[in-house]
């Protein structure tokens, strides 16, 4: 099967500006999270979506939005961007069932670096 | 919620030697344990992962060990070589159910030839 991809690699935004990333996850995997990775926080949990539904939702502001399609394709949203959202976002693809009653593993897409100036 | 803590944040080994990585979470309802390997400017990569219904797990050269009790959970890499020079994060999953990892810190291992 193919891996987790997304799109684009890399992106140079304003301040200001607004973002989408995209995330295509591994065929017949339901469940996508999205990950933020800095150096000075490491890896932060976003949202996870399961089913066009957000499942999960991390302590990020309301900036940070998304969204699952049918095909379980994700988009991540930024709005408002800042510079202290430069990083590399991360999704990671799921074969999660709901309910679930235990934890899956999560599969790693190559990411997005975002640099915002 | 979660608070994984994750030592060492780096290490160095001889080529041959053995690695072991060490991770503490607070949640003691987490129950999925997985450990992602990140090469410089790649994805993380699960390398292995246990669940909290059980206490050691290998894979040829890796395991992991988890003990419940102490809340505490160990990477271990026998006869390093330098292709296994990368960072290593370690992760728990809260609850049954939810696809939101908490990560370590990292551990930057190198293998030295």
């Amino acid at each position: 099967k193919a891996g987790v991809t997304q799109t684009p690699r890399y992106l140079i935004k304003t301040r200001g500006q607004q973002v989408t990333l995209s995330c295509s996850p591994i065929s017949g995997h339901r469940s996508v999270s999205w990950y933020q990775q800095t150096p000075g926080q490491g890896l932060q949990f976003l949202f996870e979506y399961f089913s066009e539904t957000q499942r999960n939702k991390g302590n990020f502001p309301g900036r940070f939005s998304g969204r699952q399609f049918s095909n379980s394709r994700s988009e991540m949203n930024v709005s408002t961007l800042e510079l202290g959202d430069s990083a590399l976002y991360l999704c990671a693809s799921s074969p999660s069932k709901n309910p679930g009653l235990a934890a899956y593993e999560q599969y790693f897409g190559p990411g997005t670096r975002l640099t915002v100036t | 919620g979660e608070n994984v803590e994750q030592h060492p944040s780096t290490l160095s080994v001889q080529e041959g030697d053995s690695a072991v990585i060490k991770c503490t979470y607070s949640d003691s309802a987490s129950n999925y344990f997985p450990w992602y390997k990140q090469e410089l400017g790649k994805r993380p990569q699960l390398i292995i992962d246990i669940r909290s219904n059980v206490g050691e797990k290998k894979d040829q050269r890796i395991a992991v060990t988890l003990n419940k009790t102490a809340k505490h959970f160990s990477l271990h890499i026998t006869e390093t070589q330098p292709e296994d020079s990368a960072v290593y994060f370690c992760a728990a999953s809260m609850r049954s159910g939810a696809n939101n990892l908490f990560f370590g810190t990292g551990t930057r291992l190198t293998v030295i030839p």
